[in-house]
């Protein structure tokens, strides 16, 4: 079975401008959740959608946005791009099953913003 | 607020030695627990999650990891580490609401292993 896929997997930018990353979960699960790795802030949580529902958002601007789609893939939107949104951006997809199921990540997509 | 903590920024140990990564949380009520492991280049592996019950929970790869109310810490331990072991580590917590999402981690601890 194949994991979770996010592509591109590296990104060139400059400030401004908007930038989409796309995630395709693994076959048959639902859940999608994105997050941002920094070096100076860590991991934060960003989104998590299930059966294309945002179910939960973390604290960021509303420069950052998503979507999923009736086929459980998601996309991030970043508009107006700062030289702190560079970073490592990493999906992750579950099934939703319950308390025992488990969360998969993918190898991220990491944008540079110059 | 809710936070995690991970005291340790960096942990060298050697291999065959025993391993003790520290986690404290601040939550308002009992969370989901989780620890994920990094290694350069690669994303986030579960190593193990509580979510009730037993507080001593097992994971993959000979892991294990305590659950202390009293103490808001889910402290991770191996008790042989083994050189592929050396990666980053992060503990994480997130409402029972959540599921198995995490929404807050703590900063990590990188983990080297000598021979």
């Amino acid at each position: 079975k194949a994991g979770v896929t996010q592509t591109p997997r590296y990104l060139i930018k400059t400030r401004g401008q908007q930038v989409t990353l796309s995630c395709s979960p693994i076959s048959g699960h639902r859940s999608v959740s994105w997050y941002q790795q920094t070096p100076g802030q860590g991991l934060q949580f960003l989104f998590e959608y299930f059966s294309e529902t945002q179910r939960n958002k973390g604290n960021f601007p509303g420069r950052f946005s998503g979507r999923q789609f009736s086929n459980s893939r998601s996309e991030m939107n970043v508009s107006t791009l700062e030289l702190g949104d560079s970073a490592l951006y990493l999906c992750a997809s579950s099934l939703m099953a319950g308390k025992t199921d488990t969360q998969y990540f993918g190898p991220g997509t990491r944008l540079t913003v110059l | 607020a809710q936070s995690v903590t991970q005291p340790d920024i960096h942990i060298t140990v050697s291999e065959g030695a025993s391993l003790e990564l520290r986690c404290n949380y601040s939550y308002g009520a009992t969370p989901y627990l989780f620890w994920y492991v990094q290694s350069p280049g690669q994303g986030l592996q579960l190593l193990l999650k509580y979510f009730s019950g037993d507080t001593l929970v097992q994971g993959i790869k000979g892991f294990e990891a305590e659950f202390k109310r009293s103490q808001s810490s889910f402290n991770l331990r191996k008790p042989s580490v083994h050189w592929s072991d050396a990666a980053e580590y992060f503990c994480a917590v997130g409402p029972t609401y959540s599921g198995n999402t995490p929404l807050v981690f703590g900063k990590g601890t990188r983990l080297s292993v000598i021979a």
